[in-house]
Parts: C-alpha cells; structure tokens; sequence
C-alpha cells in the first residue's frame, strides 16, 4: 500500500522568504504525485502534479515541486512568498493497481506568511 | 477538467435527521468519490460511487449511514443519516479526469459544509 507523510503540520515564513512544504511518499510501483491546495473557506485546487515525466514539476502561481525518487521525496517549493499563499496544501500520492483510482491524502501543511 | 457543483454548499441540521448532498459533473465521468473532511484535519475517502454497480466503501463507512446513488454519469448523491455532531465535516465530491488527461488525476467539488447540532 502506498502512504504519504507531510513534515510539519504548520509553516510559517515571512513574505518574500522561501516556501518549502515536505512530503515524503512510500510506494511499491512508481507513483503519481501531486500538490493540491486549499485557500481558506474554497475548495480543494490542484496545484501540481508529478505523472512520470519530468522530475521538476512546474505549477500555478510559481509553486514547483520536485520528485526525487532516491529521497521519495515531492516537495513543493516558492521561491518567493506572498500573502495570498496563505493556506492548506496537501500532498498526495495515487494508487495505480487494479481498475480503481484512488488517491492517498497527507495531512496537510498550514501555510502561514508574516507580513 | 470538469467543473463538479455541489448543494447545498452548507448547512446545519438537527441530530437525528438525514441531509442528502448532491453532486453534479459537466461532462460523463465513469468513477466519483466521496470525500469526508473533518475538522483540521486531511480528507478521508468514504467511497467509490461506479454508474450502475453498488458503492463501495472504505473502511469504516458503511452504506447504512452513507447510502450513495449513482444514477447516471454525471450525477451521485450521498446521504448522511441520523447525525450527530461527530458528523460535522466538509464533504467532497471528486471524479476522476477522463482522456486525454492523466489517469489518476482527479477534480473536486466545492464541499458541502454540514454543522450537526
């Protein structure tokens, strides 16, 4: 079975300092991965995704993530922090065996940013 | 991607009762999901609704308190029975990305947010 941890349930940075949100992933076949992202009384908003090609993963609203398969690592990276980052963002991982999808949630990560 | 529509979007109902939470999709989907998020804390799958066949559940839920229907390809139904306060959550519902997109890619509803008092 497959399993996703998120290190660290509340990050806090100041705005325009670096956004590094971790997750670490466990899986016997080679996954999918993905950064979804919460914003405060929305809903769930797929912020990236990971499916095998290439290990540095472009998003919205310049969040990047990269896979690294010798860490079973995806986290997600903003070079420059803003306001509007504020959120919940969770990393999550897919099962791919059987006929049936399903994806594996993380805990979360409460972002916060200081002004 | 599809666009998922929910109602209600929120509500606060009485112990005991039932509320029925719908969920509608732009575009015929084969797999949706149920979704139950509780307070501070991540998602958690309640199950799998398949046009046709029966739900299956995850476990820990059962269909007595969660009857879902799946009448046709782009709308589900969950139902929340006899609740209680523990029943209070956010619940989503998700389908998963039909080709050319990536499996495994899914698109999720608003949320119904459901306050039991």
């Amino acid at each position: 079975a497959q399993s996703v941890t998120q290190l660290g349930s509340h990050v806090s940075v100041s705005e325009g300092a670096l956004v590094l949100l971790r997750c670490n992933y466990s899986s016997s076949v080679p996954p999918y991965l993905f950064w979804y992202v919460q914003y405060p009384n929305q809903g769930l908003q797929l912020l990236l995704k990971y499916t095998s090609a290439a290990t540095l993963v472009k998003g919205i609203n310049g969040f990047e993530a990269e896979f690294k398969k010798s860490e079973t690592s995806f986290h997600l990276t903003k070079p420059s922090a803003h306001m509007s980052d504020a959120a919940e963002y969770f990393c999550v991982v897919s099962e791919t065996y059987s006929s049936a999808s399903k994806i594996i949630f993380g805990s979360g990560t409460r972002l916060s940013i200081r002004p | 991607s599809a666009v998922i529509s929910q109602k209600p979007s929120r509500d606060i109902c009485q112990r005991g009762t039932s509320l029925t939470i719908q969920c509608q999709v732009d575009s015929q989907v084969t797999m949706m999901f149920w979704y139950r998020q509780q307070p501070g804390q991540s998602l958690t799958l309640i199950a799998t609704a398949n046009q046709g066949s029966e739900a299956t559940y995850e476990s820990g839920f059962v269909i007595d308190k969660f009857p879902i229907s799946r009448p046709n390809l782009t709308f589900s139904t969950l139902t929340v029975s006899n609740m209680s306060p523990e029943d209070s959550s956010i619940y989503l519902c998700s389908v998963e990305a039909e080709w050319p997109a990536p499996p495994e890619t899914q698109y999720f509803g608003p949320g119904t947010r459901l306050l039991v008092l």
